[in-house]
């Protein structure tokens, strides 16, 4: 069975200009989420997703990070304009539910805003 | 609160050494389950165990053990005979059936000396 898929897995940018990261999960997996993990720490939820619905979207920084799963399937997240501060590894996890279920993660994406 | 705690940042070991990794949680809830993930060098994390707070059987598979006591908050992770692959990052994760947000802690940096 495939994992959960993401890319592209290195992105260097300039501060103030945009980017997209993209996610397919793990096929029959109805719940998607985005984790940012900073250098030395453990991730961080940035949104989940039920479908193509937004479950908990309370720690996604709404002025400059947006994400969507049309759908229901793929995932985008993208930062626009991208800060200094946003440099870290962005992992997509999927799991079959919502609720009490085992996340599985992907590669990540390590960006570097310079 | 819903807290875990790794509180050793960076051990090192020689190979074939025996190594445990502490991690304390802390919650308010009575029912919820807890989760160890391993992220090697190139930033996957994959799932090595999950243990409901109801299940308090401890479980070993090959070389890892994990000791769970709720009495304690504790979910202790022992490597037995170290090698050189077991070099990696790794979390504890506490979770909870209302909401499928994780609380990691920040990770013990494992370096396995050859």
């Amino acid at each position: 069975e495939a994992g959960v898929a993401q890319s592209p897995r290195y992105k260097i940018i300039e501060k103030r200009q945009s980017v997209a990261f993209w996610c397919n999960p793990i096929s029959g997996h109805a719940t998607l989420y985005w984790y940012q993990q900073i250098l030395g720490q453990g991730p961080k939820l940035l949104i989940q997703f039920q479908n193509n619905g937004v479950v908990d979207d309370s720690q996604l920084p709404k002025d400059r990070f947006s994400a969507e799963r049309l759908k229901g399937v793929d995932s985008t997240l993208k930062i626009q304009p991208a800060k200094l501060e946003d440099s870290a590894v962005y992992l997509c996890a999927s799991s079959l539910g919502p609720l009490g279920e085992t996340q599985y993660f992907g590669p990540g994406t390590r960006l570097l805003v310079l | 609160a819903q807290k875990v705690t790794q509180a050793q940042t960076e051990i090192s070991v020689v190979e074939k050494e025996d190594v445990t990794l502490d991690c304390v949680y802390e919650t308010r809830d009575t029912t919820y389950y807890l989760f160890w993930y391993k992220q090697p060098p190139s930033g996957e994390l994959v799932f090595l165990i999950r243990r409901n707070s109801f299940d308090e059987q401890n479980e070993i598979s090959g070389r890892y053990s994990w000791n769970f006591q709720k009495s304690t908050s504790s979910f202790n992770f022992t490597i037995t005979a170290s090698q050189v692959v077991d070099s990696a990052v790794y979390f504890c994760a506490l979770g909870f059936y209302g909401n499928n947000r994780l609380a990691f802690g920040k990770g013990n940096q494992v370096v396995v000396i050859p």
